[in-house]
């Protein structure tokens, strides 16, 4: 199976704009997770998504938003973006809430100008 | 936050000698994994251990779990040039909502000269 990917790989934004990632999971999986990794933070989970609903939320403002469709595909977004949210994005899937391993993707690395 | 801290941030070693990397936790688990990240790049899922469980071995990697200490350490036999990469622990909570949450560790650059 194809593992999971995420687009873009790399972006550039100024502060105030804001920037939708997006995530296919591995075929069949059903969960997706994304997470943030940053050097002062270190990686640090955003939310969880099971059959297009939003289970499970880290402790991120508001700005940080994410959905997903009815194949699985997950997408997040990052409104008015500051230059703290340059970080690399990871998305991560596994089969069902009874999975315990979670399969990463090769993360969008985000910059904020 | 961070669940887990690592021990040590770094670690220099020569190819073909052991590398062991220490992990400590806070909360009661449901299991502990370890990830790998080779420069910035996405985590390779090396191996999963139960909270019930105290060794588990996978080719050249050998984890220990002690959940009374709330530890767990990652050995790498026979190290190569190809395992310089940082080093991931991650505690798996179940969430009232269903689906897990992973806390990661704050990680170990090993690096394996050759």
């Amino acid at each position: 199976k194809a593992g999971v990917t995420q687009t873009p790989r790399y972006l550039i934004k100024t502060r105030g704009q804001q920037v939708t990632l997006s995530c296919s999971p591995i075929s069949g999986h059903r969960s997706v997770s994304w997470y943030q990794q940053t050097p002062g933070q270190g990686l640090q989970f955003l939310f969880e998504y099971f059959s297009e609903t939003q289970r499970n939320k880290g402790n991120f403002p508001g700005r940080f938003s994410g959905r997903q469709f009815s194949n699985s595909r997950s997408e997040m977004n990052v409104s008015t973006l500051e230059l703290g949210d340059s970080a690399l994005y990871l998305c991560a899937s596994c089969e069902d809430s009874l999975s315990d391993t979670q399969y990463f993707g090769p993360g969008t690395r985000l910059t904020v100008l | 936050s961070q669940q887990g801290e690592e021990d040590p941030q770094a670690l220099s070693i020569q190819e073909g000698e052991n590398a062991t990397m220490n992990c400590s936790y806070k909360t009661s688990i449901n299991n502990l994994q370890w990830y790998r990240q080779n420069s910035g790049r996405g985590l390779v899922h090396l191996i999963l251990i139960r909270s019930n469980e105290r060794e588990k071995h996978s080719g050249r990697l050998r984890v220990t779990l002690d959940t009374s200490k709330k530890s767990s350490s990652l050995l790498i036999t026979a190290s190569r040039a190809a395992d310089t990469a940082s080093y991931f622990c991650a505690t798996d909570e179940r969430l009232t909502g269903g689906g897990n949450k992973l806390t990661f560790g704050t990680g170990t650059q090993l690096k394996v000269e050759l």
